[in-house]
């Protein structure tokens, strides 16, 4: 069945350093989704992207999409402490099912 | 609006006892699902439901059964608890295909099974 590896599995990064955390899917996806989760949170929808090759931007935040729709990225730019959490990737091969990876866990020291 | 929510938000059940755990939307959304979220694993399916009155297995099914006999409630429930399937239990909806399909969850159930 369809995987997804997220990379890598946890972060600790210094406030103002960069972070980038990569996803990557055993099969073609329809699209992906990004989520964070803060420290006893639930997952929050942060974003979708659908075309191959698309690129969104949200504030200090950037997301890509691979041309092959199999892979994507996450690049946090001057990290903050409220960026502290873990960020999930979420492929969706067909159907409304995603399939989550493990989630990147990032640590901001101030 | 409330959104998604899910009762209750905590349990410790003995192994062999049964229990329910509800999940009710009041967004209208067509689909619901319940995860379940281990350490270092993610959060892996267990069933899901397009629309009222259907279910399908997901991932992770085993040891669990699920009802959608009203569009805003899915109930998940475990006949027979084990201590493997302590772990926090996530519900969540999202609207029909055809817009974007960001999933809204609830704030969780942690459920550990002695």
């Amino acid at each position: 069945g369809q995987q997804v590896m997220q990379i890598p599995q946890y972060q600790h990064v210094q406030e103002g350093e960069d972070f980038t955390t990569y996803c990557n899917s055993s099969t073609t996806l329809s699209n992906i989704q990004w989520y964070k989760q803060r420290p006893g949170g639930h997952p929050v929808f942060l974003i979708q992207l659908v075309k191959s090759g698309e690129v969104k931007k949200q504030k200090r935040l950037t997301f890509q999409f691979g041309e092959a729709k199999k892979n994507s990225s996450l690049h946090i730019t001057a990290t903050q402490t409220t960026d502290v959490g873990t960020y999930f990737c979420a492929g969706m091969e067909y159907g409304n099912k995603l399939v989550f990876g493990a989630g990147t866990i990032l640590r901001v020291k101030s | 609006n409330a959104g998604v929510t899910q009762t209750p938000k905590f349990r410790v059940l003995k192994t062999g006892q049964s229990m329910t755990l509800l999940c009710a939307q009041d967004m209208n959304h067509e689909y619901m699902y319940w995860y379940r979220q281990d350490p270092g694993m993610g959060l892996r399916l267990i069933h899901y439901s397009v629309g009222e009155g259907t279910t399908a297995k997901g991932e992770v099914p085993d040891g669990y059964n699920v009802s959608r006999l009203k569009k805003q409630n899915f109930l998940l429930g475990l006949e027979s608890a084990a201590p493997s399937q302590t772990s926090v239990y996530f519900c969540a909806s999202s609207p029909l295909a055809g817009g974007p399909n960001e999933q809204f969850f609830g704030p969780g159930t942690r459920l550990t099974v002695l």
